[in-house]
């Protein structure tokens, strides 16, 4: 099985802040992996695929870097609305499994 | 565009089995393009993807809860289902219904989701 770690588990920003979230595999998955975004109550939204690429309607200050075993979600400009949970998920290897989430929070 | 709603029971007695479906807006089951999932999130944890299904009724699930799954298709409702047999407290969670493309297997990402049904075993 593939270990996931995200990190920071909470990351306390303020609006206008560039953010960077880390998600570090224990194997290499080479580019399998998706960020998503979820609010209280929510379902998660797909941001992210194939670790760079922007899904669909989803504004550009999102960013995804890595491939290999190292990846980073970036926020260039944090948004009041995109105060929320983001999580990482890898579809390398059977089953797929998600990070453990990273709260971004109002500082 | 694929919209997608969870229903079923709220609250179910351990041991008992959970049933949840998924009814599909704006497409097709039957469609060779996506594989049907569900996913659950107990409260305030994690993302657990629990198993899937192609139109053609090919599944696939979680070893960890590969005992006690079963997800099928109905292509006259447009609906998937889930089926959790013996369940526990540890059941208890937030289930999603999402899909995912017909690529790798149908494991890759799950785009789009249902809004989740909270699903509480206890007595």
């Amino acid at each position: 099985a593939i270990w996931m770690t995200q990190s920071p588990s909470l990351l306390s920003a303020s609006t206008g802040d560039r953010v960077t979230i880390s998600c570090r595999m224990s194997q290499g998955i080479s580019s399998y992996l998706a960020w998503y975004q979820q609010k209280p109550g929510k379902a998660p939204e797909l941001l992210i695929y194939a670790a760079s690429t922007l899904q669909s309607g989803v504004p550009s200050r999102f960013s995804g870097s890595g491939s290999g075993t190292d990846f980073t979600l970036t926020i260039s400009c944090l948004q009041s609305e995109d105060f929320a949970t983001y999580y990482c998920q890898q579809y390398y290897s059977f089953p797929p499994t998600f990070g453990q989430g990273t709260k971004v929070e109002i500082k | 565009q694929v919209q997608l709603q969870e229903s079923g029971p709220g609250l179910v007695k351990p041991s008992e089995t959970l049933s949840l479906t998924c009814t599909v807006s704006g497409g097709s089951v039957s469609s060779g393009s996506y594989y049907w999932s569900w996913i659950r999130q107990p409260p305030g944890k994690g993302l657990e993807w629990i198993g899937y299904i192609y139109y053609s009724g090919s599944t696939n699930y979680n070893p960890s809860l590969k005992s006690r799954v079963t997800i099928s298709v109905d292509t006259s409702k447009n609906q998937f289902s889930l089926k959790l047999s013996s369940v526990t407290a540890a059941d208890t969670a937030v289930y999603y219904c999402a899909t995912s493309l017909n690529w790798n297997y149908g494991i890759n990402w799950f785009d789009p989701w249902g809004q989740g049904t909270l699903v509480t075993v206890s007595s």
